[in-house]
């Protein structure tokens, strides 16, 4: 059973700290996505992944992506308070539909 | 253009109700999706659509229907509500697996409560 597990599920940080967020995978993607969501909004897509070694920054966000250790990170630069949501990883196994992880609950405080 | 457009936004239904939840997409993708999304448990695959005229089912697929009325439209059907099935359920649409970056884009979503 393919498994995304996102590390952490909850997370408190302060303004103007750096912290990272962990998304592993159990089986075979050679493309990772990142999302956002806001609290009782949709989606919004943050980062599409498509090979190894694939880096992508936005503003404060930075996502890598390790195929070989099935792993992405999404690095927050200097938090800020807009940039609490929940934020989503999701992979490809196959040509199948994506397979979300739990997601991440960021709440930057002052 | 709108995207992903679902109707309705929010619907309050008895147990053993029906209803149908309608999604409709105008950026000419092949494939369409609907989700649902429960506190603590991410984002689930009801059904898919990979292209007209085909569907599949998904990880949650029990008490849904669904038709993929054209391209454009995808349905959720609920035949007989459950307190269970309360849950926010987002449609999306993408290009097929291997085509472009098969990015998914989501609708609004719709709040279903069942009681």
């Amino acid at each position: 059973e393919l498994k995304v597990e996102q590390n952490p599920l909850f997370l408190s940080m302060q303004e103007g700290k750096n912290y990272t967020i962990y998304c592993n995978y159990s089986t075979t993607s050679d493309r990772l996505y990142w999302y956002r969501q806001d609290p009782g909004k949709s989606l919004e897509s943050l980062f599409v992944l498509l090979s190894n070694g694939a880096v992508k920054q936005e503003g404060r966000l930075m996502a890598s992506l390790d195929t070989k250790a099935r792993l992405s990170t999404l690095h927050i630069t200097a938090a800020v308070h807009d940039l609490s949501a929940t934020y989503f990883c999701a992979v490809v196994p196959g040509n199948t539909p994506l397979v979300f992880g739990k997601g991440t609950r960021l709440s930057v405080i002052a | 253009n709108a995207g992903v457009t679902q109707t309705p936004k929010f619907q309050v239904l008895k147990t053993g109700q029906s209803m149908t939840l309608q999604c409709a997409q105008d950026m000419n993708h092949n494939s369409m999706y609907w989700y649902r999304q429960d506190p603590g448990m991410g984002l689930r695959l009801i059904y898919y659509s990979a292209s007209e005229g085909t569907t599949d089912k998904g990880e949650v697929p029990n008490g849904y229907n669904v038709s993929r009325l054209n391209k454009r439209e995808f349905s959720l059907r609920l035949e007989s509500a459950a307190p269970s099935q309360t849950s926010v359920y987002f449609c999306a649409s993408s290009d097929p697996p291997g085509q472009n970056s098969y990015e998914q884009y989501f609708g609004p979503g719709t709040r279903l409560t069942v009681t």
